[in-house]
Order: C-alpha cells, then structure tokens, then sequence
C-alpha cells in the first residue's frame, strides 16, 4: 500500500489567496483525520471524519478553514482567503475501525504551507 | 476531559545512555495508549501501543507499560542510537472516541555521538 498521499508537499502562497491541500487516505480506512502542527500550538486536530460523514470539527480555527470527503479516497482541506498565520505543517492521517478496537493511525507526509 | 502530559524537552543524550520520556495520562474508562515518533521532515509513526491495563508495548527496542495505578505510560530505551534522534508523543485513545487521538504536547530526543 502506498500510504497515505498529500499534494502538494509544499505550498507557498500570498495572503487573501485560496489554499486547497489534498489527502489520499489507505483503502479501506473509514477514519481521516487533519492536523496542523506548528512550534508554537504543536500537534492540534482540526477536524476528523467518519465514513466521508464530518465527526468533529470544532479544531477547526474559523470560517476561513474548511474541509470535505467527497468519496472514500479523497478529501480536501481548504483555505480561504489565507493569512500568515496559517503558516504550519499540515497533516492527514488515516485509520480503520476494528470492531471497536482503538486502532492506529497511519499519517502523511505532511503539507508544508508558507503565507507571505 | 482526556488529556495526556509529557515531560518537556528537548531531551540530549549521549550515544548508548539510558532514555525515559515520562507520559501520564487523565481519562474515563479504559483508554489505549501509544507512542508516535516523529522523524525530521516526516509525519508521526507509531512506535508502540498498549490496550489494557500492565500490557507492554516495544518496538525497535523501545517499551512502555501501561500503569492503570499511576495512569502512567513512560517510554524507555536501554542504549540510544543517534537515529533515535526525533520528536515523540504520548497519545490515548478514549473509550468510545472513534479512534480519535489526544496526544501530548511532543518531547524533542538529541542523541549525540
């Protein structure tokens, strides 16, 4: 299996532009999951789906984020308009549920976005 | 609420010393825990879970145990490697939280030659 996938891996931009970051999740994972991690907030989870069906956005920091699963393998994390402030590390992550067993998520290699 | 904390960083460390990165943990029922590690330029890994209560967790030559008493879950490594050299998080996952992570805030390894 090839992992879980993000585009793009860097990303620099203006402010007030539009961002969209992408994530491919490992087939057959029902969970997906979006971080942002920077040195100052570390590690925080944004928002999280269950079966393409939004869980849980309350991370997400304000209107000018949002995010959607169209399908299975496939979500976006959108931007707009953006601000430096934004600048961060950006990660998906992917899980499968087992029967209700608390099971590992597997991440991305992470979206590098620079807001000038 | 749930909640997981870890020892600051960063932690330095000479090649071949003793490694304990201290995790406690605050949560309803019965939670697993974990281990990520996180490598320079990469995103987070798992090292090593536990499931229930006195289960020990090891990979790679790292372990935890998952102390119910002290709601503790502190990773060890007998001899460090300067490929050790990364951030790691203590995570847990609630009972019930579909599979939804807490992680701690990360401690930063420096193993030095």
């Amino acid at each position: 299996d090839a992992g879980v996938i993000q585009s793009p891996r860097h990303e620099v931009t203006e402010m007030g532009q539009e961002v969209t970051l992408r994530c491919k999740p490992i087939s057959g994972h029902d969970y997906l999951f979006w971080y942002r991690q920077t040195m100052m907030r570390g590690l925080e989870l944004l928002i999280y789906f269950n079966n393409n069906v939004p869980i849980d956005d309350s991370g997400m920091p304000e209107d000018r984020f949002s995010a959607k699963m169209p399908n299975a393998s496939f979500s976006t994390l959108k931007i707009q308009p953006s601000e430096p402030r934004d600048s961060a590390v950006y990660f998906c992550a992917s899980s499968h549920d087992l029967a209700g067993a608390h099971n590992e998520q597997f991440f991305g290699p992470g979206t590098r976005l620079t807001v000038l | 609420g749930n909640s997981v904390t870890q020892m600051e960083g960063p932690v330095t460390l000479s090649e071949e010393a003793f490694l304990t990165i201290n995790c406690t943990y605050t949560a309803t029922g019965y939670p697993s825990l974990f281990w990520y590690v996180q490598y320079p330029g990469e995103g987070l890994q798992l090292l090593l879970k536990a499931t229930k209560a006195d289960d020990k967790g090891s990979n790679k030559g790292f372990e935890a145990t998952y102390r119910k008493e002290t709601t503790s879950f502190h990773l060890e490594k007998g001899s460090v490697q300067v490929s050790d050299s990364a951030v790691y998080f203590c995570a847990l996952s609630a009972s019930g939280g579909y599979n939804k992570l807490i992680f701690g805030a990360g401690t930063r390894l420096a193993v030095h030659p």
